[in-house]
Order: structure tokens, then sequence, then C-alpha cells
């Protein structure tokens, strides 16, 4: 079975510019989670999803950073305007969740993506 | 806010030592989760601790779950190369929805 995909794996661009990170979880999962990691802050949780509603979004650092699950096998991660302090691994997870609890269930990740803002 | 904490951050051994790395939580936990992310890879799942004292084990993987529910540790026998990587522990608590997770044990292994 396929796991968790994310693209791209690198990515590398200038201060100001969007960029938009991309997830396809695990079919029939249905949570996904947005993770973003660096040597200081370790893994912290951005935003995640249950049955592509954004279930708690507390942990998105500023409104420079959005998220959005339009169907089951899809997520985006868009930062606008980028900044250096951005530059981290972003990792999307997914788990079979059912409601309450949903956590309770391993978290899958997908590869990543190194994101490089200059 | 919940904050999951864990010793030691960094850890060196020599090929055949044993290995053990502490995981605190300043709240109650429902259940914990242990992760194991190599080398520019990703976290994976290892196992997750749910009742109160429990204890599991994977091969030369100790895994336990403090009788208050708010510590945890995972301790390896014998150490191999190939248990190079961050092991990272992940908290859920009672109530919440979202797993909280340690800043990891990076643990290095000497052949």
């Amino acid at each position: 079975d396929a796991g968790v995909i994310q693209s791209p794996r690198h990515e590398v661009t200038e201060m100001g510019q969007e960029v938009t990170l991309r997830c396809k979880p695990i079919s029939g999962h249905n949570s996904l989670f947005w993770y973003r990691q660096t040597m200081m802050r370790g893994l912290e949780l951005l935003i995640y999803f249950n049955n592509n509603v954004p279930i708690d979004d507390s942990g998105m650092p500023e409104d420079r950073f959005s998220a959005k699950m339009p169907n089951a096998s899809f997520s985006t991660l868009k930062i606008q305007p980028s900044e250096p302090r951005d530059s981290a691994v972003y990792f999307c997870a997914s788990s079979l969740g059912q409601g309450i609890g949903l956590s309770n269930q391993p978290q899958h990740f997908g590869d990543g993506t190194r994101l490089s803002i200059l | 806010g919940q904050q999951v904490m864990q010793i030691p951050q960094y850890q060196h051994v020599q090929e055949g030592e044993d290995f053990t790395t502490y995981c605190n939580s300043s709240t109650t936990l429902s259940n914990i989760q242990w992760y194991k992310q190599r080398p520019g890879g990703h976290p994976v799942f290892l196992i997750q601790l749910v009742k109160s004292g429990e204890v599991k084990k994977q091969k030369r993987l100790t895994f336990q779950f403090g009788e208050a529910k708010k510590n945890s540790s995972l301790h390896i026998t014998a150490t191999q190369t190939t248990d190079v990587g961050t092991y990272f522990c992940a908290g859920l608590k009672g109530g919440s929805e979202k797993l909280v997770f340690g800043k990891g044990t990076k643990l290095t292994v000497n052949p």
C-alpha cells in the first residue's frame, strides 16, 4: 500500500514568495495532520483535520499560514508570504481516526518537505 | 499548555551497551505513543501504551508507562548500529484530541 505522499520533497525559494506544500493521505484514513520540525522547537503540530474538517489550528503560527483539505485524498499547506524563519521540514501524517479519541490511532508520516526560504 | 519533556536530549553509546530515554508529562496522559526517526527520515510509529503500569516489549526494546500515567520510558538492550536515530514520545491528554510530542532523544551508536 502507498504511504502518505508529500510533494515537493525539497523547496528553495526567496522570501516573500508563496509556498504550497501538498499531501495525499493513506486511502481510508480520515484524520490528517500537518507538522513542522526544526532543531530548536522539535516537532510541532500546526493543524489537523478530521473527515476533511479542520479541528484544531491553534498551532498555526501566523495568518501567513493556511491549510485546506478539499477532499479526503488531498491537503495543502500554504505560506504567503514566506519568511526565512519558516525554513523547516514540514511533515504530513494521517491516521484512522474515529472522532473523539482519534489520536489513539498511530500516525503515519510522509517523507516530509524540506523548505528553505532565502 | 500540556508539555511533554524528554531526556536526555542526546545519548552516545558503544555498540552492545544499553540505552534508556525518559518521557515526563506535566499532566496525566490517556495514552502515550513512541516513534523512531532515522537520520534524514520521518517518524515511524513503534508502540502505544494505554494502561497504568503497562509494560510492552518488542525484541530488544522495552516500553513502560508509569503508574500515574505521567511518565514513560523506552529501554534498548544491547544496542546495535541499526538503533541509531531519534526516539520521540508523544502523549495524549484525556479530553484532548491531539498528540504532543517530546523533543526526542537522539541516539548514536559507536560500532
